[in-house]
């Protein structure tokens, strides 16, 4: 069964702080993607990783993948309030079926 | 370009009534996939497709039934609504390459009391 563990579920951070979130999947897979959700709104495509090693920068927020260890992670750098909404990762192990992990809520305050 | 429409945003619905949400995109995309959103679980595949004429169950079907006569179009049809159907559900679509992200639409809020 395809799993996808994101931790933490609820991160609070303050401005100019930077913060990791990790994202555990269950089994091989080459490609794994990041979305953004604000409240209320649809789901924003912002990274799509597609090999080992891969890593996409875009403003304050990076993403990185490591297919051996099945671990890709989402770093942000000093927060501003505009980084708040609710994160997910999700991967495709071999089908075009995507499994999503459960969000990480981010809430950034001044 | 619109992208992806799904119709209605909002709906409300009395248990055992039957209904179907509409999703239609504009991008030739061939692969079509409805989702359910709820709260602290993610986003659940209901039911997808890989082009027209060809469908496939997701992790929570039952309850659901889909078509696609058309690239188009993929509409998701409640056969007897129950509470626990209760969601927001998403349409998304992508070009077919195992490569490209999913397009999702607005969502669809549905209350079935």
């Amino acid at each position: 069964e395809l799993k996808v563990e994101q931790n933490p579920l609820f991160l609070s951070m303050q401005e100019g702080k930077n913060y990791t979130i990790y994202c555990n999947y269950s089994t091989t897979s080459d490609r794994l993607y990041w979305y953004r959700q604000d409240p209320g709104k649809s789901l924003e495509s912002l990274f799509v990783l597609l090999s080992n090693g891969a890593v996409k920068q875009e403003g304050r927020l990076m993403a990185s993948l490591d297919t051996k260890a099945r671990l890709s992670t989402l770093h942000i750098t000093a927060a501003v309030h505009d980084l708040s909404a609710t994160y997910f990762c999700a991967f495709q192990g071999g089908s075009e079926k995507l499994v999503f992990g459960k969000g990480t809520k981010l809430t950034v305050n001044p | 370009n619109a992208g992806v429409t799904q119709t209605p945003k909002f709906q409300v619905l009395k248990t055992g009534q039957s209904m179907t949400l509409q999703c239609a995109q504009d991008m030739n995309h061939e692969y079509m996939s409805w989702y359910r959103q709820d709260p602290g679980m993610g986003l659940r595949l209901i039911h997808y497709s890989v082009g027209a004429g060809i469908t496939d169950q997701g992790e929570v079907p039952n309850g659901y039934n889909v078509s696609r006569s058309t690239t188009e179009d993929f509409p998701l049809r409640l056969l007897s609504a129950a509470p626990s159907q209760t969601s927001v559900y998403f349409c998304a679509t992508s070009l077919g390459s195992q490569y490209q992200p999913q397009h999702f639409g607005d969502g669809t809020r549905l209350s079935i009391l």
